[in-house]
C-alpha cells in the first residue's frame, strides 16, 4: 500500500521561503510515476502545484511557476516543495500525491493526509 | 485561465440519487476525474477516466460525460456521502491538471 507522509514547518513568515517533504513508503520513486503538490486555501478549493519524476524532471502551474522548486530525492524515498516569497495568500493546507496518467491526462491516486502551513508574521 | 465550473452545493435524501455536473470546453477531448473529500481529510478518488471505478469505491458511485459536461452520480445517497466533491481534467492543451470549483453534498 503507497503511503505518503508531508512535513515542515507550520508557520512561516511573509516574505520567506516555505519548505515541506514528502516521505513516500510502499513504493521506491525510482520505479517511475510523477509525483506532485496540491494545496487548498481553508475552506476553499483545490490547486496542483506542480509535479516530478524520479530523473527530476518538473513541470509547474503556471501561475505559481516564478516561486516553485520542486526537488526528489530517490535515496531516502523523497520529494520536496520550495515555495518562495509567501504571502498570507500561501496560507493552506499542502498535499503530496502520487500522480498517474491514462490516456493523455494525469490524476491523483494516492494521497498524503496535508499538513497546514500558514504564513504570518 | 481554464475553469471546470461545478453547482456549488446539492442536496438530496437519504436513498435518493445525486447529480454532480462539471462544465468545461476541453472535456470532450479529455477524461475526467472524480474526488470525495469529507471534512479534515485527504481527498479520495471516486471516479477516473470518465466513468471508471477504483477497487473499494462503492458501485453506487458512477461517472458519465456528454459534451462539454461531465456527471458523476451517486445512486441510492448514504448519509456517509456528506462530503464536498470535485472534478478535475486538464487545461485546454492538455498539459495541466485542473480542479473543478468543488460540489457540497448535503444529505437532509
Amino acid at each position: 500500500q503507497v503511503q505518503l507522509q508531508e512535513s515542515g514547518p507550520g508557520l512561516v513568515k511573509p516574505s520567506e521561503t516555505l519548505s515541506l517533504t514528502c516521505a513516500v513508503s510502499g513504493y521506491s520513486i525510482s520505479s517511475g510515476y510523477y509525483w506532485g503538490w496540491i494545496r487548498q486555501p481553508p475552506g476553499k478549493g483545490l490547486e496542483w502545484i506542480g509535479s516530478i519524476y524520479h530523473s527530476g524532471s518538473t513541470y509547474y502551474n503556471p501561475s505559481l511557476k516564478s516561486r516553485v522548486t520542486i526537488s526528489v530525492d530517490t535515496s531516502k524515498n523523497q520529494f520536496s516543495l520550495k515555495l518562495s516569497s509567501v504571502t498570507a495568500a500561501d496560507t493552506a493546507v499542502y498535499y503530496c500525491a502520487r500522480v498517474r496518467n491514462d490516456g493523455g491526462v494525469v490524476y491523483f491516486d494516492y494521497w498524503g493526509q496535508g499538513t497546514l502551513v500558514t504564513v504570518s508574521s | 485561465s481554464y475553469e471546470l465550473t461545478q453547482p456549488p452545493s446539492v442536496s438530496v435524501s437519504p436513498g435518493q440519487t445525486a447529480r454532480i455536473t462539471c462544465s468545461g470546453d476541453a472535456l470532450p477531448k479529455q477524461y475526467a476525474y472524480w474526488y470525495q473529500q469529507k471534512p479534515g481529510q485527504a481527498p479520495v478518488l471516486v471516479i477516473y477516466k470518465d466513468s471508471e471505478r477504483p477497487s473499494g469505491i462503492p458501485e453506487r458511485f458512477s461517472g458519465s460525460s456528454s459534451g462539454t459536461t461531465v456527471t458523476l452520480t451517486i445512486s441510492g445517497v448514504q448519509a456517509e456521502d456528506e462530503a464536498d466533491y470535485y472534478c478535475q481534467s486538464a487545461d485546454s492543451s492538455g498539459t495541466y491538471p485542473v480542479f473543478g470549483t468543488g460540489t457540497k453534498v448535503t444529505v437532509l
